[in-house]
């Protein structure tokens, strides 16, 4: 069965702090990989995505991720980040291309970012 | 405008109630779904429509029922709750369920409180 595993469950840094987030898949088909963002009292936003192509994905508010396929990793990294990164992110994987259309979420890391 | 919107924001109902909760979208995405969120946990997927007629329903008890009145609208019909199933549940749109890529845009939930 297809998981998605967030290592860090809770980060705290300081602003201005550089920051990466582990996320490990395990499907070894084609994937779909997703990084969603949900700030305190708001709803889940799409952060970035890989489909193909270029394996370094860039995304919104300085946000990036790196496809590494012979790692099964999809790390999430911003070099700076402010206190209104302040969140929790959730690493997902949409596994294959067929009619079988299940978003698969790690458990989330929250993210603190002290001023 | 990549907005789902869902009514109520919050409810409150008791163990034999019957209430329902809706989502709209006007992105013309053709697949919706239903999330539910308990705290500091991630989405677990629920039901999937594709074209109006559900497609995936992950086992969830019969005192949840979706409907998909049309292209735009999701419902999803309470009765008989526990109090275990209080929760965030999140409604989502994406474009095309068996193309390849489309990426799942979530409204901002209900909070559901089962006395």
């Amino acid at each position: 069965a297809q998981s998605v595993s967030q290592h860090n469950h809770h980060v705290i840094l300081s602003e201005a702090a550089s920051l990466e987030l582990g996320c490990n898949y395990s499907y070894g088909g084609t994937v779909n990989l997703f990084w969603y963002v949900q700030y305190p009292g708001q709803h889940l936003q799409l952060l970035l995505k890989y489909f193909s192509g270029d394996p370094l994905v860039k995304g919104i508010k300085g946000f990036e991720a790196e496809f590494i396929k012979s790692k099964f990793s999809f790390n999430l990294r911003k070099p700076s980040v402010q206190w209104s990164d302040t969140a929790e992110y959730f690493c997902a994987v949409k596994a294959g291309m067929d009619s079988s259309y299940k978003l698969i979420f790690g458990s989330g890391t929250r993210l603190l970012v002290r001023p | 405008d990549t907005e789902v919107t869902q009514t109520p924001k919050h409810l409150v109902m008791g163990m034999t109630n019957k209430k329902s909760l809706k989502c709209e979208q006007h992105m013309g995405h053709r697949a919706m779904y239903w999330y539910k969120q308990k705290a500091k946990k991630p989405p677990e997927l629920m039901f999937v429509y594709s074209y109006e007629k559900l497609s995936i329903n992950e086992s969830v008890p019969s005192r949840f029922s979706p409907e998909c009145p049309n292209s735009s609208l999701l419902n999803l019909h309470l009765h008989a709750l526990q109090p275990e199933d209080s929760a965030l549940y999140l409604c989502a749109s994406s474009q095309d369920r068996d193309r390849g890529g489309e990426t799942q845009y979530f409204g901002p939930g209900t909070r559901l409180l089962v006395l």
